[in-house]
């Protein structure tokens, strides 16, 4: 069982928003603004969609956005297209003894 | 460019120690702030951190895996190896090494390399 809990799946059409959540407790995710978001294609290594909450890396379109509110963390993705089509894991800081945890991930399905 | 790149073995029988190799480049683990880190994801199932060593030699383990894990480095040949001890058929998964840095806060894994499967079975 994954230390922050995630939806299994969420699905929408071309076009659409959707938003995939990411709950962690007070030691993790509501403590520290240290929360990324990963997005995996089938057989590849993740690649870095969000940083620190809300940031986006060079190269990274602005229909990702992220946001977080207490011990929930939140990735929007806008203007949905089928190379969206993934799975997503959110990551966080968990401080000195734990570290990082991540999310069970979501699997992402563009209608 | 920043490229890493996971190595060993395929296949390890029960009980066995487990060793792999990340070879990088594009950065260096001698430069202050530089970390890398491994972590691992079974066959359809969630990724896990697993552990860290940084540009000063200071290493972080997993709390449930650390007393089976040692991660090192060697700053010549731009390589980190961690071993892992009594591996069991449920550490079957993509073991991935990615870097990250440390600057007055942890920044995100920012590379990754592309994973090496590793299958435990006898």
């Amino acid at each position: 069982q994954s230390a922050l809990t995630q939806p299994a799946s969420v699905s929408g059409s071309p076009g659409q928003s959707i938003t995939i959540s990411c709950t962690g407790t007070s030691s993790d995710v509501g403590s520290y603004n240290l929360v990324s978001w990963y997005q995996q294609h089938p057989g590849k290594a993740p690649k870095l969609m969000i940083y620190e909450v809300s940031k986006r890396p060079s190269g990274v379109s602005n229909r990702f956005s992220g946001s977080k509110s207490g011990n929930t963390a939140s990735l929007t993705i806008s203007g949905l297209q089928a190379e969206d089509e993934a799975d997503y894991y959110c990551c966080s800081y968990a401080g000195s003894s734990t570290f990082w945890v991540f999310g069970g991930g979501t699997k992402l399905t563009v209608l | 460019q920043v490229t890493l790149r996971e190595s060993g073995p395929a296949l390890v029988k029960p009980t066995q120690t487990l060793t792999l190799t990340c070879t990088f480049s594009g950065f260096s683990l001698s430069t202050s702030g530089m970390c890398v880190s491994w972590i691992r994801q079974p066959p359809g199932k969630a990724l896990e951190w697993l552990a860290l060593i940084d540009w000063d030699d200071d290493k972080y383990y997993s709390t449930s895996l650390k007393t089976r894990l040692t991660i090192s480095k060697d700053t010549s040949k731009n390589q980190v190896v961690l071993t892992m001890t009594n591996m069991d058929p449920v550490d079957t998964a993509t073991y991935y090494c990615a870097r990250i840095q440390y600057s007055s806060g942890w920044s995100p894994f920012d590379y990754w390399g592309q994973g090496t499967l590793v299958t435990v079975s006898s």
